[in-house]
């Protein structure tokens, strides 16, 4: 069975300080993992994916993850928070080989503080 | 390239009433799923819809129904609406081998009252 993980509901980071957004995976097989992003009342954008390749996926607006076997892990971050970062963020988990559904986390809701 | 759309935008029904909802997938794409996501909740898999055939199905009843069109477009339809029902609907679209790489449309607010 899969599940994600999200620490935090709410974040608020200064503008220009750095963004960390945890996410921690459950998954009987080596995952796939995503991070996605979701403004008001707008559908959902990928920012990332790791799909077995390497380890430190970077994506769109200056986003990266790091994916930690080990800790069963898939953090977002960001070195320099900026407004229009402002967002709910998903992390969001399949399992290669099958029926390519994603299961969500609840969300981490991303204040940026000017 | 043109993106995954839904119909309608928003959507207000009552208690007991039937809805259809409506997306069509990005081009290229065979693979439509739809998504449930409750207010301030993550969005939950209701099913997916490969050539035409439901491919996969999540723990939703069987009053939420769909269809896959040729052209890969889909429906989904719940019957005997409730309270509960009220929710963002959205749309993905997928390409059959391709990482599990899914594009959202911007999804239908339903309002059941």
């Amino acid at each position: 069975a899969q599940s994600v993980t999200q620490l935090g509901s709410h974040v608020s980071v200064s503008e220009g300080a750095l963004v960390l957004l945890r996410c921690n995976y459950s998954s009987s097989v080596p995952p796939y993992l995503f991070w996605y992003v979701q403004y008001p009342n707008q559908g959902l954008q990928l920012l990332l994916k790791y799909t077995s390749a390497a380890t430190l996926v970077k994506g769109i607006n200056g986003f990266e993850a790091e994916f930690k076997k080990s800790e069963t892990s898939f953090h977002l971050t960001k070195p320099s928070a900026h407004m229009s970062d402002a967002a709910e963020y998903f992390c969001a988990v399949s399992e290669p080989g099958g029926a390519n559904n994603l299961f969500f986390g609840t969300g981490t809701r991303l204040t940026v503080i000017p | 390239e043109t993106g995954v759309t839904q119909s309608p935008t928003h959507l207000i029904k009552t208690r007991g009433q039937q809805v259809t909802l409506r997306c069509s997938s990005q081009s290229g794409h065979n693979t439509v799923s739809w998504y449930q996501q409750a207010l301030g909740q993550g969005p939950q898999f209701i099913f997916q819809y490969y050539r035409e055939e439901e491919n996969g199905r999540g723990n939703f009843p069987p009053r939420f129904s769909g269809l896959q069109f040729p052209n890969y477009s889909s429906e989904l339809n719940v019957n005997a609406l409730e309270l509960d029902d009220s929710a963002l609907y959205l749309c993905a679209s997928s390409s059959a081998g391709r990482n599990n790489e899914q594009f959202f449309g911007p999804g239908t607010r339903l309002t059941v009252l």
